[in-house]
């Protein structure tokens, strides 16, 4: 099992521009996430997915989208990217429903923003 | 709204010392804790969790944590720390809708030889 895997794993983007980020689990998990990691500020929640065709915001959603394209995929786009976006993002998945729900996660894509 | 806290961003330790990194918590209802451990330019890997049960719970490699619902505290700890163990650390506790975390802002261990 692959576990959780992210693509690309670095990207530099000049603001304005657009970009998808994806993400895919192999452990049947119903739930998905994304994260934002910036120093100092721990992660912070963007979207997840509870469950196949339904998505929900997080802490810090503006300037995102998301596509649960299927229960094995959870895409992240940024329309029109923006420096403050410069960040270390994260997928996760998780059994949700479950109590013992712990996340597994992805190796991260570190986004560069000019 | 649920919170959690890490008090320290940093803890230096002496490989051979024990280890503790600091977490509280605040919550309404049962609180789901857990503790994660970053590795540079890795992602995050789960550690531990408490659920119910035993105030003292046991993860992968030789960490613990003691749930104190008193004192809304749940702190990593290990009896003697390795050089490998140096990495960042988060506690986390499950949010109330679909399965979220939510994070604390991370402390950083650092054990020297």
């Amino acid at each position: 099992n692959a576990g959780v895997t992210q693509t690309p794993k670095f990207q530099v983007l000049k603001t304005g521009q657009s970009m998808t980020l994806q993400c895919a689990q192999d452990m049947n998990h119903n739930s998905m996430y994304w994260y934002r990691q910036d120093p100092g500020m721990g992660l912070r929640l963007i979207y997840y997915s509870a469950s196949e065709g339904t998505t929900d915001k997080g802490e810090v959603p503006n300037g995102y989208n998301v596509s649960r394209l299927n229960k094995r995929e959870f895409s992240l786009r940024l329309e029109s990217a923006a420096p403050s976006q410069t960040s270390v993002y994260f997928c996760a998945s998780s059994d949700w429903g479950a109590v013992y729900n712990e996340q597994f996660f992805g190796p991260g894509t570190r986004l560069t923003v000019l | 709204a649920q919170s959690v806290a890490q008090p320290e961003d940093q803890v230096n330790v002496a490989e051979g010392n024990p280890l503790t990194v600091k977490c509280t918590y605040s919550v309404s209802g049962n609180p789901y804790l857990f503790w994660y451990v970053q590795y540079p330019n890795r992602g995050l890997q789960f550690l531990l969790k408490y659920i119910t049960g035993d105030n003292l719970v046991k993860g992968s490699y030789g960490f613990e944590a003691e749930f104190n619902k008193s004192q809304t505290s749940f702190h990593l700890k290990k009896p003697s720390a390795l050089v490998s163990d140096s990495a960042l650390y988060f506690c986390a506790v499950r949010g109330y809708q679909g399965g979220k975390l939510i994070f604390g802002q991370g402390t950083e261990l650092s054990v020297k030889p």
